[in-house]
């Protein structure tokens, strides 16, 4: 159970173009959903708090205007990249509460190649 | 204060070997602590996870070991395998607060057969 399904897992787009990644859960319903960015050999760092129906908390440093995260129903959200350019390219992860006790489950990942 | 800090940053262990992972925190308002395993390419999946209301956890061959009035835990893995090379994250959060997942920098195991 608790399975976070994300696509692409893999896109390349031209710069100043916008990409759209999904992130769905499959068997529960995801109150609150998390997205990550990650760099080459990296962890993982926050960029949003998704909570369904309102508006995302960014962190500090993420440009709302570039990373538009929408969170329209309790299986998803979205997270659309703006004028994309080289410098965002990078490995995009989406996370999901899914329980209070058990925690978090995560996506499979989106590879986002800005050419 | 949100900081884990993990260490080593890499480690290299035989087949068969015991691999040692350990991150500390500062903040203790954290309830919730996870260990993550990521392959190449793909997301984290969680391996093991321990709330601080007990010393250690085991599952299989992964045991978290929890120290709270020193403010660390660790991962141990024994008898390593070769496909348990792969990097690891320790991570914390408050349950019930900002409930956001706080991570450590990561440990890349590599298990030699």
């Amino acid at each position: 159970g608790a399975v976070v399904s994300q696509h692409p897992s893999r896109v390349i787009c031209k710069s100043g173009t916008s990409v759209k990644i999904e992130c769905r859960s499959l068997d529960f319903q995801a109150t609150t959903m998390f997205w990550y960015r990650q760099f080459p050999k990296k962890s993982l760092m926050l960029m949003a708090t998704s909570n369904e129906g309102s508006k995302a908390t960014y962190e500090q440093g993420v440009e709302k205007d570039k990373f538009l995260i929408n969170h329209a129903s309790l299986t998803l959200s979205t997270l659309t990249v703006t004028s994309a350019h080289p410098e965002d390219s990078s490995f995009y992860i989406c996370s999901a509460l899914w329980d209070s006790f058990y925690g978090y489950t995560f996506g499979s990942g989106t590879r986002l190649t800005v050419v | 204060q949100q900081q884990v800090k993990q260490s080593p940053q890499s480690l290299i262990v035989q087949k068969g070997g015991i691999s040692i992972i350990n991150c500390a925190y500062e903040n203790t308002a954290f309830d919730y602590f996870p260990w993550y395993q990521q392959f190449p390419g793909k997301g984290p999946a969680l391996l093991i996870a321990i709330r601080p209301d007990v010393s250690e956890k085991k599952e299989g061959r992964f045991t978290i070991s929890f120290n709270k009035s020193a403010k660390q835990f660790s991962l141990h893995i024994m008898d390593s395998q070769p496909g348990d090379s792969a990097t690891y994250f320790c991570a914390a959060s408050i349950q019930g607060g900002s409930e956001k997942l706080v991570f450590g920098k990561g440990t890349k195991l590599t298990v030699n057969p």
